[in-house]
């Protein structure tokens, strides 16, 4: 089955800088990569996602890209704010099937101000 | 609109007890997903609702884990005799018919005595 890694584990920012975060996954079928932000006590909230068939997305200050070859994807935030702080998880599904999706161990994001 | 809801939001129980937790996907969804979610790792796959049946069941971990969707709606995930080990975030998620998005409700914390 599918394996998604995702790294850092944590990561500290100063607000405004950016953040990355990376995940690769073990399934060369999967096509479909969400990316979710979870604050203390609440669901994931989908915050962008990508499909294989498109090499970047870019919404506001969140962007994601995609590197099929190497199977990773990235999380690129920019200007960070205090309310960015949040743990995120990147996951990878296979479309038309099941869709089930398979998520990293997360990354919680602490902007500092 | 309303989304995904869940309800208890918090359940205490013994060990050993029978425990039954809802959702109540976004309206007219007609897929549905259950997640448990343990303490500081991704949500992990247990079974998927297309209408009324369970089209994967594959991530229910044994036979003590049950869910229904008898009206394609509401689901309800049972667990008999509970173990220390079912302690846990139960989260569910919703997404319309061939979408891909994955809507999450705000989870039932689920802790066994």
């Amino acid at each position: 089955g599918e394996n998604v890694e995702q790294h850092p584990s944590t990561l500290s920012v100063q607000e405004g800088d950016s953040a990355v975060i990376k995940c690769t996954y073990s399934d060369s079928a999967s096509n479909y990569f969400p990316w979710y932000k979870q604050e203390l006590g609440k669901g994931p909230q989908l915050i962008i996602d990508i499909r294989s068939n498109v090499g970047e997305k870019k919404d506001q200050r969140i962007a994601v890209t995609l590197n099929k070859t190497a199977k990773h994807f990235s999380l690129h935030i920019t200007e960070t704010q205090p309310e960015d702080s949040a743990v995120y998880f990147c996951a990878a599904s296979i479309t038309g099937s099941a869709r089930q999706l398979t998520f990293g161990s997360g990354t919680q994001l602490t902007v500092l101000p | 609109g309303a989304g995904v809801s869940q309800t208890p939001s918090n359940k205490v129980t013994e060990k050993g007890k029978y425990v039954e937790l809802r959702c109540d996907p976004i309206s007219g969804h007609t897929a549905l997903y259950w997640y448990r979610q343990s303490l500081g790792q991704g949500p992990e796959f247990l079974i998927y609702f297309q209408g009324t049946g369970a089209a994967d069941d594959s991530g229910l971990p044994n036979d003590r884990f049950f869910a229904v969707r008898p009206e394609g709606s509401v689901s309800t995930l049972k667990i008999q005799r509970t173990e220390r080990g079912d302690s846990a975030v139960y989260l569910c998620a919703s997404s319309n018919r061939g979408a891909d998005t994955q809507y999450f409700g705000p989870g039932t914390r689920l802790t066994v005595l």
